[in-house]
């Protein structure tokens, strides 16, 4: 079955520490996205992709960088320099593409914590 | 203030009775509304798709309504079931010339017990 295959499921951050979570899709998926999920809060986006070689910056890009080397992957790091990065991350993609339109599937996300 | 509310912020219902999600957004010019069901620790799962053009939409027990006028959305469920425990997040599209914004309501979660 097609989807989006997010890894690992827990991750945890030392003080300092670059992490990076991976997202794989086999949806043949031209779009992809990077979203923060935080208690009461609505989605937010981080980066968000068209296009291999190509991303865009969402609302919450400090303090995370993204590549698109692939159609399949986009791999999501978080830097020391986001102070902040407890929170459940969601992979998406959409068969759209022309900006940030709506994801059609979701991974079932990784959940970052700081030690 | 969130430009897409939803209420209630959480609801208990007993097995087998219906309830209603309300999702009221304030963001436009209106391109589409999804309702996706999210469970607990995995990804959200999209329900139903609704364009300016339609105003009701189902997907087997959950029934979605759009009044554009209004800019109020509706998911009903019906006979509920135990699996139907989830938070169940409204999405609103807003695309006017080369602008798009997608906009997530903070959701909906319900908890339906025996």
């Amino acid at each position: 079955d097609g989807g989006i295959t997010q890894s690992p499921k827990y991750l945890f951050r030392k003080e300092g520490q670059n992490v990076t979570l991976s997202c794989e899709q086999n949806l043949n998926h031209d779009a992809m996205y990077w979203y923060r999920q935080d208690p009461g809060q609505g989605l937010r986006l981080i980066y968000y992709s068209q296009i291999v070689n190509d991303f865009q910056k969402g609302d919450i890009a400090e303090g995370y960088s993204v590549s698109r080397e692939k159609k399949e992957s986009f791999p999501l790091t978080v830097t020391s320099a986001q102070k902040n990065p407890t929170a459940f991350y969601l992979c998406a993609s959409s068969s759209e593409t022309g900006g940030t339109v709506q994801p059609q599937h979701f991974g079932d996300g990784t959940r970052l914590s700081i030690l | 203030k969130n430009q897409v509310e939803q209420s209630p912020q959480s609801l208990i219902i007993l097995e087998g009775k219906n309830c209603t999600l309300q999702c009221n957004y304030t963001v436009s010019p209106f391109s589409n509304l999804r309702w996706y069901k999210q469970d607990t620790g995995r990804g959200p799962v999209s329900l139903t798709i609704m364009t300016f053009s339609e105003n009701t939409k189902s997907n087997g027990r959950y029934t979605a309504t759009l009044d554009a006028d209004t800019k109020q959305s509706s998911l009903h469920i019906t006979a509920s079931q135990l699996s139907d425990s989830a938070s169940y997040i409204c999405v609103v599209r807003v695309h006017s010339g080369g602008y798009q914004k997608v906009t997530f309501g903070t959701g909906t979660k319900l908890q339906v017990i025996p």
